[in-house]
């Protein structure tokens, strides 16, 4: 069964702090993974797409990385600020155009 | 705005009533879709349109009935529904039904049945 687990569920860091966030999935065969962010209230903008030959990715202070082997990636996101505070949520898309497999999100908090 | 628009933001409705979610997009997207989105759970895909016509349908209960009258324009009516129906539900539109450049979501209706 297709699956994506995030985590932490859920995660505070002070403003100007870095931190990273944790995807592993078993969607299999693999076509691409996305990073969505979705403030609250709103819904889910996508910030970067990883495709199977691709490890490393930027997208202003957000970088998604992809270890196809051990089916992992991670967002990283430098010098937070108070309006990354939102939910990520790790999507990954199978191949031959299988509907997509979503994570359940992990709820980012920066506070000052 | 991401180009797809969604009304009302919010709606509180009783177990007994009708009511009905609207999605607009005007990026000339072919598909659009219904997702429901619970707490602490993944995003649930409900129904896909291509072109207007209904390709998928994920055993959604009949109180929930999709319409696509046109590729631009998207509703979800609503008869007799349960209090575990409450969720947030996103309307996104793509490209292609595939969805290989990625979907873009709407900001979502707020949906309480009381």
């Amino acid at each position: 069964k297709n699956q994506v687990e995030q985590s932490p569920q859920s995660l505070i860091i002070l403003e100007g702090k870095n931190c990273t966030l944790q995807c592993n999935y078993t969607v299999s065969p693999f076509s691409n993974l996305r990073w969505y962010k979705q403030d609250t209230g709103r819904g889910p903008v996508s910030l970067t797409i990883m495709t199977f030959s691709e490890n490393t990715k930027s997208n202003g202070r957000y970088t998604a990385t992809l270890d196809a082997d051990t089916k992992q990636s991670s967002l990283h996101i430098t010098a937070s600020q108070l309006s990354d505070s939102a939910s990520y949520i790790c999507v990954v898309r199978p191949g031959g155009g299988n509907k997509l497999t979503f994570g359940t999100g992990t709820q980012l908090k920066v506070e000052l | 705005e991401t180009g797809v628009t969604q009304t009302p933001r919010h709606l509180v409705m009783g177990m007994t009533n009708k009511k009905s979610l609207k999605c607009e997009q005007h990026l000339g997207h072919n598909a659009m879709y219904w997702y429901k989105q619970s707490a602490k759970k993944p995003l649930e895909l409900m129904f896909v349109y291509s072109l207007e016509e209904r390709v998928e349908n994920n055993s959604v209960p009949s109180r929930f009935s999709p319409e696509c009258p046109n590729s631009s324009h998207l509703f979800l009516h609503l008869h007799t529904l349960q209090p575990e129906d409450s969720a947030l539900y996103l309307c996104a539109s793509s490209q292609d039904r595939i969805g290989l450049y990625g979907y873009t979501f709407g900001s979502g209706t707020r949906l309480t049945v009381v």
